[in-house]
């Protein structure tokens, strides 16, 4: 079955630095992967659309600013969390849409702790 | 507009015995359903899927989940629990611009 990837799986940073988060397809090409972000006991909110070569797509009360979406490759979207915060400690899931009828893969996530 | 109910925030249920986890949507159109899994600290994986076809759909580790249109739910079942079960699942519906919405979750406790 189709793989997702991402990377790191656990990630310590400071108040105020920048952390990058990778999502890989690993064994298909995606043109939209999704990111997510999951508080502890509850369920998935989706921040942003991410779409091959193109701007993402942010809902509503996303900081755009802070939350840096790329989408530079069919199999490769980075979420960087810009000036982090303790408050956005966070569980982080993406997940890449298959061309086959709209099913996703879910990579296994990223706990984000800032300190 | 859409949306997906869990009624129960957790449920425990005795190994051995069945299983039935609720999932309510609403939805303008035929709904893509879906069930999820996710074990502590893991990303989700995707236990079943009705897109049409057959109302009774089989999934993996031994799961099934019911399409009742009449109802809008979509119910999981499960006949015999295991304690590798334990776990939040997620009942999921989409597309919408090809978003998929997830409901509360359910967390399944085993008891031996």
């Amino acid at each position: 079955g189709a793989v997702v990837s991402q990377h790191p799986s656990r990630v310590i940073c400071k108040s105020g630095t920048s952390v990058k988060i990778e999502c890989r397809s690993l064994d298909f090409q995606a043109t939209t992967m999704f990111w997510y972000r999951q508080f502890p006991k509850q369920s998935l909110m989706l921040m942003a659309t991410s779409n091959e070569g193109s701007k993402a797509t942010y809902e509503q009360g996303v900081e755009k600013d802070k939350f840096l979406i790329n989408h530079a490759s069919l199999t490769l979207s980075t979420l960087t969390v810009t000036s982090a915060h303790p408050e956005d400690s966070s569980f982080y899931i993406c997940s890449a849409l298959t061309g086959r009828e709209n099913e996703q893969y879910f990579g296994p996530g990223t706990r984000l702790t800032v300190t | 507009a859409q949306s997906v109910t869990q009624p129960d925030i957790h449920i425990t249920v005795s190994e051995g015995a069945s299983l039935e986890l609720r999932c309510n949507y609403s939805y303008g159109a035929t709904p893509y359903l879906f069930w999820y899994v996710q074990s502590p600290g893991q990303g989700l994986q995707l236990l079943l899927k009705y897109f049409s076809g057959d109302t009774l759909v089989q999934g993996i580790k031994g799961f099934e989940a019911e399409f009742k249109r009449s109802q809008s739910s979509f119910n999981l079942r499960k006949p015999s629990v295991h304690w590798s079960d334990a776990a939040e699942y997620f009942c999921a519906v989409g597309p919408q611009g090809f978003k998929t919405i997830f409901g509360a979750g359910t967390r399944l406790f085993v008891k031996a």
